[in-house]
């Protein structure tokens, strides 16, 4: 059974560029949510994507997209670089709401290491 | 005021002492996560609960559904605990679930 990846592990970017960051799911996982941590606090839910489609967002404007992909591996996409979007994003891949309707506590999420991206 | 709040923030004890972290929240959840982050900046799940308590070696979590209140227990601390603590509540919103995170406790546990 295969983790989380994520990838890259580190990135530099310049503002104003656009950035990609990608993530593949545990297997048998069918859900993937991202995350943004900045420095010294806990993460932030960005959204959500299950059956290929956004399902749930956060605080967070439109230039944060992203893509959910048959085999269930997803991208976060950032246009127009911001210096405060410098932090470490996360991504959590789970079991989707047909299997784990609201309060099945049996479903978990397995994590990535992450991606740490520093906007300059 | 966020959803979730822990304390304490940091905590540093001596190799051996018995550490409480607490974990409040004030919205309704379908489940409590106690996660491990290590400087790398990785995440581990520890604990998933919905009621009651659970063990895994040292470690101990409790949940009071009531009271809308966790704690994470470790006993017999070694310096390989020492990481940031966080704990998250399982929100189901319109069809999505989705995570709040606490801020984290960073442990310290000198040898």
């Amino acid at each position: 059974e295969t983790g989380v990846t994520q990838s890259p592990t580190h990135l530099i970017k310049t503002r104003g560029q656009q950035v990609t960051l990608r993530c593949s799911s545990q297997s048998g996982h069918n859900t993937v949510s991202w995350y943004q941590q900045a420095l010294g606090q806990g993460p932030q839910f960005i959204f959500q994507y299950y059956r290929e489609e956004e399902n749930g967002r956060g605080n967070f404007p439109p230039r944060f997209s992203g893509l959910q992909f048959p085999n269930y591996s997803s991208e976060l996409n950032v246009n127009a670089l911001e210096l405060d979007d410098s932090a470490l994003y996360l991504c959590a891949s789970s079991l989707g709401l047909e299997f784990a309707p609201q309060a099945k506590p049996n479903y978990g999420y397995t994590f990535g290491s992450g991606t740490r991206l520093t906007v300059v | 005021k966020n959803e979730v709040e822990q304390s304490p923030q940091n905590l540093t004890a001596q190799e051996g002492e018995f550490i409480t972290i607490n974990c409040s929240y004030s919205v309704g959840i379908s489940a409590l996560h106690w996660l491990q982050q290590h400087p790398g900046g990785g995440i581990v799940s520890l604990f998933m609960l919905s009621s009651g308590k659970k063990k895994h070696g040292r470690l101990i979590a409790t949940i009071n559904i009531q009271e809308k209140h966790s704690s994470l227990h470790i006993t017999a601390s070694h310096p390989r605990d020492s990481a940031v603590y966080i704990c998250a509540v399982r929100l189901f919103i319109q069809g999505a679930q989705k995570l709040v995170f606490g801020q984290g406790t960073r442990l310290t546990i000198n040898p």
